[in-house]
């Protein structure tokens, strides 16, 4: 089974500012089936990228995903408030769902 | 637009089973193209897939949770359902459906969640 660790687990930033997310799984994977989701509090989460890097419907281009193997990375910038939230990483292979343990995007 | 509603018990004593179903409204569950899946969240945890479910009612589930689940589709009420037996206190959680395409892209869209608590 693919293991997902995110990191940081938490990461303050001031909104304006750009925030790196990375994912790194523990084994080479496709990123066909890497997607990244943003958690708000009370909410579901909302998926943001599929395919490492493709924007979902919706999802402004200041969001945009990248990485290709082990390693890939959510990059937000220009922070708003509504950035600040949960953030997971999910990959989909041999018919199961794994996801990261999460980044939280906290205001500094 | 697609939208789901999860709906069952809030509180559930343990050993005994939970079902939950999902309903989708804005798509029919019979034009295929798309799996239906389960998710649960632990209070202030992460994200485990469950499992899920095609039209056809061809099933995957997560291995740590296979033995005391299963899945089922009712194509004339347009929802899936999720039945989790002999629950423990582990098992509270927010439980969310979702949808993803047949091309795993990833899950696209969410219900908003139902939580269960097991306790006597």
């Amino acid at each position: 089974e693919i293991v997902l660790t995110q990191s940081p687990g938490t990461l303050s930033l001031s909104p304006g500012e750009s925030a790196t997310l990375s994912c790194r799984a523990s084994q080479s994977v496709s990123g066909t089936h890497l997607a990244w989701y943003q958690q708000r509090p009370g909410q579901a989460p909302r998926l943001l990228i599929y395919g490492a890097s493709s924007r979902a419907t919706g999802i402004p281009d200041r969001f945009g995903g990248s990485g290709t193997g082990t390693d890939f990375t959510l990059a937000i910038s220009r922070l708003e408030p509504e950035d600040f939230a949960l953030y997971y990483c999910q990959h989909y292979d041999n018919s199961l769902y794994t996801f990261g343990q999460g980044t939280k995007l906290e205001i500094k | 637009q697609v939208q789901l509603q999860e709906s069952g018990p809030g509180l559930v004593k343990p050993s005994q089973t939970l079902s939950l179903t999902c309903t989708v409204s804005g798509a029919s569950l019979t034009s295929g193209g798309y799996y239906w899946s389960w998710i649960r969240q632990h209070p202030e945890k992460g994200l485990i897939w469950i499992g899920d479910i095609y039209h056809t009612g061809n099933t995957d589930f997560n291995p740590s949770l296979k033995s005391r689940i299963s899945i089922s589709i009712d194509t004339s009420k347009n929802h899936f359902s999720l039945t989790l037996r002999s629950v423990t206190a582990a098992d509270t959680a927010v439980y969310y459906c979702a949808r993803d395409t047949a091309s795993r892209n990833g899950l696209d869209v969410w219900g908003q969640g139902t939580t269960v608590t097991v306790s006597s």
